[in-house]
């Protein structure tokens, strides 16, 4: 069983659109979490949920906006995509406490045209 | 603000040989320090954690590595690398609990023949 999983693994699309990515984890964990890495391969948080509450909401357009339904859930929501946002998206979940780590999904790489 | 730096973007191993990772931090309190694994097109796996204890600390896949609070260095390193240690390697930094990692900008391990 995969962990935590993402869909769709690749997203294709046009300047303008809006587009969502999907992600699901089935440990049990109480916060998620989206990254985006960008073409040089840096990594950096844009929101954090801890039982469904934003927790964690760095400098991050509002064109994006997370939604977490519930605690094995955190869904990305992007509108009027712009080039700049081509990227590796990845989702992660973790326990938070002591001696916790995250686990990362396998990530979606958005292409906007 | 926590920061993490890997001073080496790129570093190529005979396989057989011996390999040493750099990451130095930037923290203000005991940091939790991570060391994950990206192997091409996929998410980030955890190689080890370091949050108290032993500062040399064992991790998946023959790597170790050494917290040396007086350096703020957590460097990773294997005795042997193989072919399939063939991936870029990032060092992490977060808070109690890890709500935010702040990630290094990795380092990108070839191995030759």
């Amino acid at each position: 069983d995969t962990a935590v999983s993402q869909t769709p693994k690749y997203l294709v699309t046009q300047m303008g659109n809006d587009k969502s990515i999907k992600c699901e984890q089935n440990l049990g964990h109480d916060t998620m979490y989206w990254y985006k890495q960008d073409s040089k391969k840096f990594l950096k948080i844009m929101f954090s949920y801890n039982n469904k509450e934003l927790i964690i909401n760095e400098t991050v357009p509002n064109r994006f906006s997370p939604k977490s339904p519930d605690k094995a859930h955190l869904n990305l929501h992007i509108n009027s995509l712009e080039l700049g946002d081509s990227a590796v998206y990845f989702c992660a979940s973790s326990q938070v406490g002591h001696g916790s780590e995250q686990y990362f999904g396998p990530g979606t790489r958005l292409t906007v045209t | 603000a926590q920061s993490v730096t890997q001073p080496d973007i790129h570093i190529t191993v005979s396989e057989g040989a011996s390999l040493e990772l750099r990451c130095n931090y930037s923290y203000g309190a005991t940091p939790y320090l991570f060391w994950y694994v990206q192997s091409p097109g996929q998410g980030l796996q955890l190689l080890l954690k370091y949050f108290s204890g032993d500062t040399l600390v064992q991790g998946i896949k023959g790597f170790e590595a050494e917290f040396k609070r007086s350096q703020s260095s957590f460097n990773l390193r294997k005795p042997s690398v193989h072919w399939s240690d063939a991936a870029e390697y990032f060092c992490a930094v977060g808070p109690f609990g890890n709500e935010k990692l702040t990630f290094g900008t990795g380092t990108r391990l070839t191995i030759i023949p």
